[in-house]
């Protein structure tokens, strides 16, 4: 079965600083998906940024990219320019491709809190 | 951007009673699903559905669990006898098929068991 794990229960950043937030994963298929979801204190699950497996490029979204490892199966989070909204709960999620025995469902990870200071 | 509608919002409930949560996915969608958040926890998946049927559930979804599409447009989750444990957000989502399979989620029921 695959798993995800963010070992950083808490994170904190300075407004207009660079932070990472680290994932790992485990799991024995060479075909999947990768997404980071934010949390905001309102409890949305909002995407922030998705990687397919088979692209070597890094997905990147605006502030945010992420820096994917296949070999490693590390997938970790950059946000540039941190800003005050980007104060929230972000968790590291799995996917495997859809297929006969693949539903689509999400396995995430425990979540990092991110604090951004003034 | 079209959104999954999930009401109420908040739900309390007394311990043992049968409780409903509803759902509205986006219109064209196929793929449905129900997640659980305990309060400072990770996010859980409890339960696949596609075609009618529930493809995948997960340990969490026991014989108290149970999913229905009942017209096409609504999508429920019910729990028969409501346990103190159950008290969580549960989180509606749904994708469509065809490449990209954005899961779009709800905003979530907010469920108390007193």
């Amino acid at each position: 079965a695959q798993t995800v794990t963010q070992s950083q229960p808490e994170m904190s950043v300075q407004e207009a600083e660079t932070v990472t937030l680290s994932c790992t994963y485990d799991t024995s298929e060479s075909d999947y998906y990768l997404f980071w979801y934010k949390q905001p204190p309102s409890r949305q699950m909002i995407l922030v940024i998705r990687q397919e497996a088979y692209k070597q490029q890094n997905a990147t979204e605006n502030r945010f990219s992420v820096n994917f490892q296949k070999a490693a199966k590390s997938f970790s989070l950059k946000i540039s320019d941190s800003q005050l909204g980007d104060a929230a709960m972000y968790f590291c999620a799995y996917r495997s491709r859809m297929g006969s025995s693949n539903t689509g469902k999400l396995i995430f990870g425990q979540g990092t809190t991110l604090q951004v200071k003034p | 951007e079209p959104e999954v509608t999930q009401t109420p919002s908040h739900q309390v409930t007394q311990m043992g009673q049968e409780v409903i949560l509803r759902c509205v996915p986006i219109s064209n969608h196929l793929y449905f699903y129900w997640y659980r958040q305990i309060l400072g926890q990770k996010v859980e998946f409890l339960v696949s559905f596609y075609n009618n049927e529930i493809s995948e559930k997960s340990e969490i979804f026991d014989d108290q669990f149970s999913v229905e599409r009942p017209d096409g447009s609504n999508f429920t989750l019910k729990i028969r006898s409501t346990k103190l444990e159950d008290s969580a957000m549960y989180f509606c989502a749904s994708m469509a098929d065809g490449a990209g399979r954005k899961l779009f989620f709800g905003s979530g029921t907010q469920l108390s068991v007193l």
